[in-house]
C-alpha cells in the first residue's frame, strides 16, 4: 500500500498571505490528524477529521482551519500568515478510531517571511 | 495534557542493544503509549505501541512498567540506520498524539 502523502513538501509565503497544504491518506484509512512540529514547541496537534467532520480540535486559533474530502483527502488552510507559523506540518492518517495507529506522511515545510 | 520526558541524547555502539528510557507518569488508565522515530525532519516513522504488557515487534521491543508510569524501547541489535530522534508518548483521548521532546540517537560503528 502507498502511504500517507502530502503535497507540496515545500513552501516558502510571505506575512499575511494564506496557504493550503494537501494530504492523501493511506487507501483505507478514514482518519486524518494534523500536526504541526517547530523545534521549540515540538509536536502540537492541530485537528482530526472522519468522515468528513471535524472531529478533535487542538488549540490553535480560528486561521488554520481543515476539510476532509469523500475520499478522505484532507485539506488543511492557514489564512493570514505569521512568521511563528513557519513549521513543519504533519498529516497522519489511520483506520478509525483512539485504538488505531496512526501513520505519517513527509511533511510539508513551509517558511513564512 | 499528559507530561512525557525522554533523555536528550544517546549513543550505542552497532550491534549493541539501545535501551531508550520514556518518563510518562502522567498517563491515564486507557492511554496506549506509542514509540515514533524521525530522520531528518521526515514524517514520523511508528516503531510499536502497548498499553500494560510487554509488547514485541520486527523493529523493536517496549518494556512497560507495572504502575505505567514508564516504558523503555529496546532495539536489539543497533545499526546505522537506526541513527534518528525518538519519541515516545501516550495517545490521548481524542486521537491526539503527544510527544515528549524526543531522545537524539547515534549509533557508532
Amino acid at each position: 500500500k502507498a502511504g500517507v502523502t502530502q503535497t507540496p513538501r515545500y513552501l516558502i509565503k510571505t506575512r499575511g498571505q494564506q496557504v493550503t497544504l494537501s494530504c492523501s491518506p493511506i487507501s483505507g484509512h478514514r482518519s486524518v490528524s494534523w500536526y504541526q512540529q517547530t523545534p521549540g514547541q515540538g509536536l502540537q496537534f492541530l485537528f482530526e477529521y472522519f468522515s468528513e467532520t471535524q472531529r478533535n480540535k487542538g488549540n490553535f486559533p480560528g486561521r488554520f482551519s481543515g476539510r476532509q474530502f469523500s475520499n478522505s483527502r484532507s485539506e488543511m488552510n492557514v489564512s493570514t500568515l505569521e512568521l511563528g507559523d513557519s513549521a513543519l506540518y504533519l498529516c497522519a492518517s489511520s483506520l478509525e478510531g483512539q485504538k488505531e495507529t496512526q501513520y505519517f506522511g513527509p511533511g510539508t515545510r513551509l517558511l513564512v517571511l | 495534557d499528559a507530561k512525557t520526558t525522554q533523555p536528550t541524547s544517546m549513543d550505542c555502539a552497532e550491534g549493541r542493544a539501545a535501551n531508550l528510557p520514556c518518563n510518562h507518569s502522567t498517563i491515564s488508565g486507557n492511554e496506549y503509549v506509542y514509540w515514533y522515530r524521525q530522520i531528518h525532519s521526515q514524517g514520523p516513522q511508528y516503531i510499536i505501541h502497548g498499553l500494560k504488557n510487554n509488547e514485541t515487534n520486527e523493529m523493536a521491543s517496549l518494556i512497560i512498567t507495572e504502575d505505567r508510569k514508564s516504558s523503555t524501547l529496546i532495539l536489539p541489535h543497533a545499526t546505522l540506520r537506526d541513527t534518528a530522534v525518538y519519541y515516545c508518548g501516550p495517545k490521548a483521548a481524542g486521537n491526539k498524539l503527544t510527544f515528549g521532546g524526543g531522545t537524539r540517537v547515534l549509533v557508532k560503528p
